[in-house]
């Protein structure tokens, strides 16, 4: 069974402009969240999804964040305008409905530069 | 101030030898605390999970404890092997968003042959 993806793995762009960053979740897993860390600090939460909704989205730093995940499956979170602090890596991790405490499997993440 | 601390930040070891790594959280109330491994350049792997009803875990070499009154949990990794190099993060989270994961900043941990 194939885990989480992510795409691309790096990403190295300039400040104000814009990147689109992808998730793959496991097959029939319909939570998706996506986190980040930046630099020197912990993993945090940015939102999750139930399908193809916006279960929380109190870790979403502001609106320049756009997370959708249409159809339930994939999701993508565009930066837009992209900020120097926006600099990191952005982990997704996907589970599924089940027995709590649900087991969320993380991707390899997609490192993030902007200059 | 962040709610789940870990400490040491680093650690070095030697291969073979068994090794403690502490965690301590404010977040309450609790619902239940993960152990994470994360190699460099991949995304964290889950070692165990324990609910507050649970005080101890194991996956193998890793043995995860949980004290819910003092609000502490270690890993103590026996026998290391060089592929435990790796950072170590304790997640806790809250019974109102159990799907909120709550990081720690973790431990890095190199063992040397």
């Amino acid at each position: 069974e194939a885990g989480v993806t992510q795409f691309p793995s790096h990403s190295v762009i300039e400040k104000g402009q814009t990147v689109t960053l992808r998730c793959d979740p496991i097959s029939g897993h319909d939570n998706l969240y996506w986190y980040r860390r930046v630099m020197g600090k912990e993993i945090k939460f940015l939102l999750h999804f139930v399908k193809e909704s916006k279960q929380d989205e109190s870790g979403m730093p502001n609106n320049r964040f756009l997370a959708e995940r249409t159809g339930g499956t994939y999701s993508t979170l565009k930066v837009q305008p992209a900020e120097l602090e926006d600099s990191g890596v952005y982990f997704c991790a996907s589970s599924q409905e089940g027995r709590l405490p649900y087991e969320q499997y993380f991707g390899p993440g997609t490192r993030l530069t902007v200059t | 101030k962040n709610q789940v601390e870990q400490s040491p930040q680093s650690l070095i070891i030697l291969e073979g030898k068994n090794c403690t790594l502490q965690c301590n959280y404010t977040v309450s109330p609790f619902s239940n605390l993960r152990w994470y491994k994360q190699d460099t350049g991949r995304g964290p792997v889950s070692l165990t999970i324990m609910t507050f009803s649970e005080n101890t875990k194991s996956n193998g070499r890793y043995t995860a404890t949980l004290d819910a009154d003092t609000k502490q949990s270690s890993l103590h990794i026996t026998a290391s092997q060089l592929s435990d190099s790796a950072s170590y993060i304790c997640v806790v989270s809250s019974p109102y968003n159990t799907d909120k994961l709550i990081f720690g900043t973790g431990t890095r941990l190199q063992v040397f042959p």
